[in-house]
């Protein structure tokens, strides 16, 4: 069974840079037909994409994150991370790792997510 | 950019039927997905491609989509299905992973 399992840091000061880490366990980040991606939520508000990467490494970002954001991949660890710049406190969100159907593109399973606060 | 609008809420009795709407321009033509979320919980993937249902996800979970909507219907609503829901669309005109706004269902 596929397990996916976010981990970094929780607290970032502003202007910093946020860095998570997916751990993908269960199955092979090189599997075809699949694309890995982050997704996020402030508390009480809805979800909002963020971007995805293939194991090729090719990326596809949010048009509104795209200056900020950096995903990659480590097929030898079989992980991938998120690295957001110059965050400030409306990046306060639980960030969720996720596969994504690369033909239907709906998203399964999820990991348990991650709170980061963005603060000083 | 597109928009998914979803009710904010809505309520049944233990027993009864849910119907949770999306609403999108011509939302018939896209592939919707439902996703629920349990408090505290990540969101678990209940209907994909419109109404097709993950291995493990009940059947009383269906889905539809035509025109300018696409419903989540939830048969014999148990206190368990209690959760916020949202519909999701792949939209490659704009950003491109659309979420609706999710919609709390409350059971009575």
């Amino acid at each position: 069974q596929l397990q996916l399992q976010e981990s970094g840091s929780g607290l970032v000061k502003p202007s910093q840079t946020l860095s998570l880490t997916c751990a993908v366990s269960g199955g092979s980040i090189s599997s075809g037909g699949y694309s890995w991606s982050w997704i996020r939520q402030p508390p009480g508000k809805g979800l909002e994409w963020i971007g995805y990467i293939y194991h090729s490494g090719s990326t596809y970002y949010n048009p509104s994150l795209k200056s900020r954001v950096t995903i990659s991949v480590d097929r030898s660890k079989n992980q991938f991370s998120l690295k957001l710049s110059s965050v400030t406190a409306a990046d306060t969100a639980v960030y969720y790792c996720a596969r994504e159907s690369v033909e239907a593109n709906w998203f399964d399973p999820w990991g348990q997510g991650t709170l980061v606060t963005v603060s000083s | 950019s597109y928009v998914l609008t979803q009710p904010p809420s809505v309520s049944v009795a233990p027993g009864q039927t849910a119907r949770i709407t999306c609403g999108g321009n011509n939302i018939g033509s896209k592939s919707v997905h439902w996703y629920q979320q349990k408090p505290g919980q990540a969101p678990v993937l209940v209907v994909y491609d419109d109404s097709d249902r993950p291995s493990g996800i009940p059947e009383r979970f269906s889905g539809s989509n035509s025109g300018n909507t696409a419903t989540l219907t939830i048969s014999r609503v148990e206190a368990g299905d209690e959760a916020d829901y949202y519909c999701q669309v792949w939209d490659s005109s704009s950003d491109p992973v659309v979420f609706g706004g999710g919609t709390k269902l409350t059971v009575l």
